[in-house]
């Protein structure tokens, strides 16, 4: 079953604005995990936030992570048409913390 | 560093028959790795878990004698999808989490493998 579930499912935007995606889960975690896939690529990991995390940046990333909310939302500041991809949320659970993957969001960047 | 690789990236083949992916850790060893399957415009499932040494765990609804999963190191797991059908088209990735850093390490993804079968 689904974890995580993304919101917006697409979001088209200008380069140059700020995109914001949200993610919600349904049980308790450990760490949440955000990915991107490019158009018929693998993934590949960006940030990771602990559950004792409120907050975490990396470069033009930032995450955020309410666990009383159980959501999470991802921050692309000063978007640029490189950041059109796929995005995911995981979570970890269960034995070997296999990870449970939200629908994802589709990001377009316009340039 | 952490690079996994898949081979083949795309692979067409005929109903009925068979196919093997590889997913490889190049510069790091990996106890576990995970198989999943994307179809299109669709988030990843997750197929089965291949434990270096043991059994694969599959997870509900997968067919373990249909996708055979062999992780016969520490750097490679192999899927085998036997018997082949058009619905088993999709993109098969594969991920490793690095050995020795416990189960909320993070894990490294393969490219992926386009599978389509005729």
């Amino acid at each position: 079953s689904q974890q995580g579930e993304e919101d917006p499912q697409a979001l088209s935007i200008q380069e140059g604005e700020n995109a914001t995606m949200n993610c919600s889960y349904k049980t308790s975690i450990n760490n949440l995990q955000w990915y991107r896939q490019n158009s018929g690529r693998g993934l590949v990991h960006l940030i990771l936030i602990r559950s004792n995390e409120r907050e975490k940046h990396s470069g033009r990333l930032r995450v955020t992570l309410d666990t009383s909310k159980k959501s999470s939302s991802l921050l692309i500041t000063a978007s640029r048409a490189a950041d059109t991809a796929s995005y995911f949320c995981a979570t970890p659970a269960g034995a070997n913390s296999k990870l449970t993957f939200g629908k994802g969001i589709t990001l377009s960047v316009r340039p | 560093g952490a690079v996994v690789s898949q081979h083949p990236s795309w692979v067409i083949c005929k109903s009925g028959t068979s196919v093997k992916i590889e997913c490889r850790s190049l510069d790091f060893q990996a106890t576990t790795m995970f198989w999943y399957r994307q179809f299109p415009k669709q988030s990843l499932m997750l197929m089965a878990t291949s434990n270096e040494g043991s059994k694969a765990t599959y997870e509900q609804g997968v067919e373990k004698d249909k996708f055979l999963i062999n992780h016969a190191s520490l750097t490679l797991s192999t899927l085998t999808v036997t018997s082949a059908h058009p619905e088993d088209s999709s993109f098969y990735i594969c991920s490793a989490r690095v050995s020795g850093r416990g189960q909320r390490s993070e894990q490294f993804f393969g490219p992926g493998t386009r599978l389509t079968v005729l």
